[in-house]
């Protein structure tokens, strides 16, 4: 069926690297542009990154622009976040989510917790 | 931080209708972005309620609706259902920064 599927979430020292991946199933996953976006522990959403379908172009949010890095492979039908530097706000649930070409973000993984600790 | 502003709780009876307003500005609504909405039920993923302002995916009721004007958009729950009971993210972009998909501020929907 049509889904998302995230990995990679757990316990991380402050300052090490974690990478989350997402695997698609379902559709055309070459077809679409991807997001990374995380839920802080009770807070709302913050988008955190999106690359273009064919990964020619990356865009990344002030909080984590020089530390993020997203890619993909279209040929694994899979999304992924390289999270350097981490620090303790970066803790929180990530989805990552379709791009459904200015209709909105639409369909979403069950998303995968990162806690950073210090 | 979020440049979309949203009321933080919303509350009615079942059978009412509720509104949760998304209040932007001149480089995000104003600028003619559109305006998405979500639903994060308890525990769960968000899910898209509404895109293009006012436009429902395949299975969303129609007792939901959408609309925007000016620097603002609004979501309409009418007939309030008990399993209505989520947070509710509006969603656009914003000119103002490189590149930037900003959500707003989040607000809970109670039945009472």
């Amino acid at each position: 069926q049509v889904q998302l599927v995230e990995s990679g979430g757990g316990v991380v020292q402050s300052g090490r690297s974690l990478t989350l991946s997402c695997a698609a199933s379902g559709f055309t996953f070459s077809s679409h542009g991807m997001h990374w976006v995380r839920q802080a522990p009770g807070k709302g959403l913050e988008w955190v990154a999106v690359i273009w379908y064919d990964g020619t172009n990356k865009y990344y949010a002030d909080s984590v622009k020089g530390r993020f890095t997203i890619s993909r492979d279209n040929s694994k039908n899979t999304l992924y976040l390289q999270m350097n530097s981490l620090r303790a706000e970066d803790t929180a649930v990530y989805y990552c989510a379709r791009d459904s070409s200015r209709a909105g973000f639409d369909l979403w993984g069950r998303g995968t917790l990162v806690t950073v600790s210090s | 931080q979020s440049v979309l502003t949203q009321p933080p709780s919303v509350s009615g009876a079942p059978g009412q209708r509720v509104t949760i307003s998304c209040t932007g500005s001149s480089s995000n609504i104003g600028a003619g972005f559109d305006v998405h909405w979500y639903q994060q039920l308890p525990g769960t993923a968000p899910k898209l309620l509404l895109y293009g302002n006012n436009d429902r995916p395949s299975g969303v009721p129609d007792r939901f609706s959408g609309s925007k004007s000016g620097t603002s958009a609004s979501l309409a729950i009418t007939g309030l259902q008990a399993e209505d009971e989520a947070d509710y993210y509006c969603q656009s972009y914003d000119n103002s920064l490189s590149v930037n998909y900003v959500f707003g501020t989040g607000t809970k929907v109670t039945a009472l």
